[in-house]
């Protein structure tokens, strides 16, 4: 059974502050390990990733894949209020790559 | 506008009344998926469809049905719902599954009394 687990489960910080956001997975076929960010309603994209090693960065945000470990992460550096949300991450792969596992994922709260 | 309309937003029902929730997208994607989010567990995949006429299980498809006889629309049919399927229902969908981020409704939330 295809597996994604997230790390923190919650986590409150200060506008300003770095945070890094963990993400592990088991998934069969495995294609791709995606990023996205809860507010109030739809996830919206954040990142895709492939190949492991390779950086991908939007402004404040980035995030990087390592195939070997098994495992992402998603960094927020500077954070202000308007980071705060739900982040999930989620595994693609399956016989038909149209399976996709997400974590449970992690609340963010940054306080002013 | 390129859009995912799930319908209806907010529905409250009870036990053993069969709905629908209809998906529809107008970006001519042939992947479609149909997720259900419950606190702490984040999204959980019910069935996803690959093209027309092509379905598959997800990780929780149990109590669901989906049917896929056009391209643009993937509907999701509760047969006997029950109370455990009280839930918020997101509908998805892109041109390569995995391999490409999803493109999300705004959610249908169901409470099933």
């Amino acid at each position: 059974e295809d597996k994604v687990v997230q790390s923190p489960l919650s986590l409150v910080v200060h506008e300003g502050d770095t945070v890094t956001l963990n993400c592990s997975y088991e998934v069969t076929n495995f294609r791709s390990l995606l990023w996205y960010k809860q507010e109030k309603k739809a996830p919206t994209f954040l990142f895709m990733l492939t190949s492991s090693g390779i950086e991908k960065k939007s402004g404040r945000l980035s995030s990087i894949l390592d195939k070997k470990e098994l495992f992402s992460i998603l960094n927020i550096t500077a954070t202000q209020t308007g980071d705060s949300a739900i982040y999930l991450c989620a595994g693609g792969g399956g016989t038909s790559y149209g399976k996709l596992t997400f974590g449970q994922g992690t609340i963010l709260t940054v306080h002013p | 506008e390129a859009q995912v309309t799930q319908n209806p937003r907010y529905l409250i029902t009870v036990t053993g009344k069969k709905l629908t929730v209809t998906c529809s997208q107008n970006m001519n994607h042939e992947y479609m998926s149909w997720y259900r989010q419950d606190p702490g567990l984040g999204l959980r995949q019910i069935y996803y469809s690959m093209n027309v006429e092509v379905t598959d299980k997800g990780d929780v498809p149990e109590g669901y049905k989906v049917s896929r006889k056009e391209k643009r629309n993937f509907p999701l049919i509760l047969e006997s719902p029950s109370p455990n399927q009280t839930s918020l229902y997101f509908c998805a969908s892109n041109q390569q599954g995995s391999n490409q981020p999803q493109h999300f409704g705004d959610g249908t939330r169901l409470s099933i009394l």
